[in-house]
């Protein structure tokens, strides 16, 4: 059973358009939650993080935005940029520092 | 500083050979993890090391075995390689928080 789910396998989104993935969660007992960018034949690289205690958190123009009663997050990038096409794994924690738990991951195309 | 690295990058076995994966990192970091990828699962959790000399099982630990004899190495070892292990391995680190800090990744092919 998928503790993180990201339903959408790819989303294609207009250069300077606004992108939005999103992740669902079935474990209450998460409470660290992250996003991670992945380049082909690269490691992932950390993007963007937001603990249970928010609800948003900006960094430039990426922004995750948290819904602890529905169990869903998603990551806003505004504007999308050609770089920006990769593939986007969310992440939960149940712990501070412990293991992560990942979804399938979404690939992004922002088509110039 | 390098980072998060691997070794190798690439490997074919046979079904029933064994092999070792290396990973380092130059970052002091007490956590370290290895993970799998396979198409449309996303990363798993093999085994984690929370310091020098401990090690755990994360969610898919059959078939592999994992040493922390240095704080700063993390060997991840396949006895007798199946195809089911066909997959690309990554390794990472971390202090002791949420953010981890991940390697290029071992392709490896099993026939």
């Amino acid at each position: 059973d998928q503790q993180v789910k990201q339903n959408s396998p790819s989303l294609s989104v207009q250069e300077g358009r606004i992108s939005i993935l999103n992740c669902d969660y079935t474990n209450s007992m998460f409470d660290y939650f992250l996003w991670y960018k992945k380049y082909p034949a690269e490691g992932p690289t950390f993007l963007i993080s937001i603990s249970s205690i928010k609800d948003k958190n900006e960094d430039g123009r990426f922004t995750v935005f948290l819904n602890k009663s529905a169990k869903h997050l998603s990551l806003h990038i505004v504007p999308s940029q050609p770089g920006d096409s990769a593939v986007y794994f969310c992440a939960a924690s149940e712990e501070y520092g412990n293991k992560l738990v990942f979804g399938a991951g979404t690939i992004l195309r922002v088509k110039s | 500083n390098a980072g998060v690295t691997q070794t190798p990058k690439f490997r074919v076995l046979k079904t029933g050979q064994s092999m070792t994966l290396l990973c380092a990192q130059d970052m002091n970091h007490e956590y370290m993890y290895w993970y799998r990828q396979d198409p449309g699962m996303g990363l798993r959790l093999i085994h984690y090391s929370v310091g020098e000399g401990t090690t755990a099982k994360g969610e898919v630990p059959d078939g592999y075995n994992v040493s922390r004899l240095k704080k700063q190495n993390f060997l991840l070892g396949l006895e007798s390689a199946a195809p089911s292990q066909t997959s690309v391995y990554f390794c990472a680190s971390s202090y002791p928080s949420p953010e981890q800090y991940f390697g290029p990744g071992t392709r490896l092919t099993v026939t």
